[in-house]
């Protein structure tokens, strides 16, 4: 069974764009979460989705939003790009009983 | 909000010492959870525990969950250069709410 995927892996960016991080969960999960670690910062829960629907979100301003597609994929969006931005991005697939994340997509804002 | 809260933040340990994460949570947990992040991957489920109380084992590591399920435990024993990395509890609050929230992670160092 393949596990949660994201793409890209690595995403440079200048400050004042916009990123799109993607993620597609393991088979037959319909929630979606998406976690930001910056450096030296543990885990900070972003937002979660289910079923096509927002079910909660973070502590994070409105240019960072996201969506689920009918089939369960989700995009992370991040507008107007700010340095403090830089962190890796995590999804993760049907957190009961943990199991696990994907491997990230880090993105640097210059 | 709920705050989940990790002591120490760093731990460095002589190779075959015994070392203990200690997680906090402001506001009751429904379960705790653990996750192992070597350097450089990502972040990988290690075992749940659900019931007040309750101990786990998993060959050298040792999960406990508190009494009144705002607090837990990970010990490692006899520590090895593969236990590097750093660990993170997580909880989703007593209410039902899915939301997982992470503590702020002990970062283990091995001195060989």
């Amino acid at each position: 069974e393949a596990g949660v995927t994201q793409s890209p892996t690595h995403l440079i960016k200048t400050r004042g764009q916009q990123a799109t991080l993607r993620c597609s969960p393991i088979s037959g999960h319909t929630s979606v979460y998406w976690y930001q670690q910056a450096l030296g910062l543990g885990l900070q829960f972003l937002l979660w989705y289910d079923e096509g629907e927002e079910r909660n979100r973070g502590n994070f301003p409105p240019r960072f939003s996201g969506r689920q597609f009918p089939n369960y994929s989700s995009e992370l969006n991040v507008n107007a790009l700010e340095l403090e931005d830089s962190a890796l991005y995590l999804c993760a697939s049907s957190l009961v009983g943990g199991p696990g994340f994907g491997s990230g997509t880090r993105l640097t804002v210059v | 909000g709920q705050q989940v809260m990790q002591i120490p933040q760093y731990q460095h340990v002589q190779e075959g010492e015994d070392f203990t994460t200690y997680c906090n949570s402001s506001t009751t947990l429904s379960n705790i959870q653990w996750y192992k992040q070597r350097p450089g991957g990502h972040p990988v489920f290690l075992i749940q525990l659900v019931k007040s109380g309750e101990v786990k084992k998993q060959k050298r590591l040792t999960f406990q969950f508190g009494e009144a399920k705002k607090n837990s435990s990970l010990h490692i024993t006899a520590t090895q250069t593969t236990d590097v990395g750093t660990y993170f509890c997580a909880g989703p609050p007593n209410f039902g709410n899915e939301k997982l929230t992470f503590g702020t992670g002990t970062r283990l160092t091995i001195i060989p």
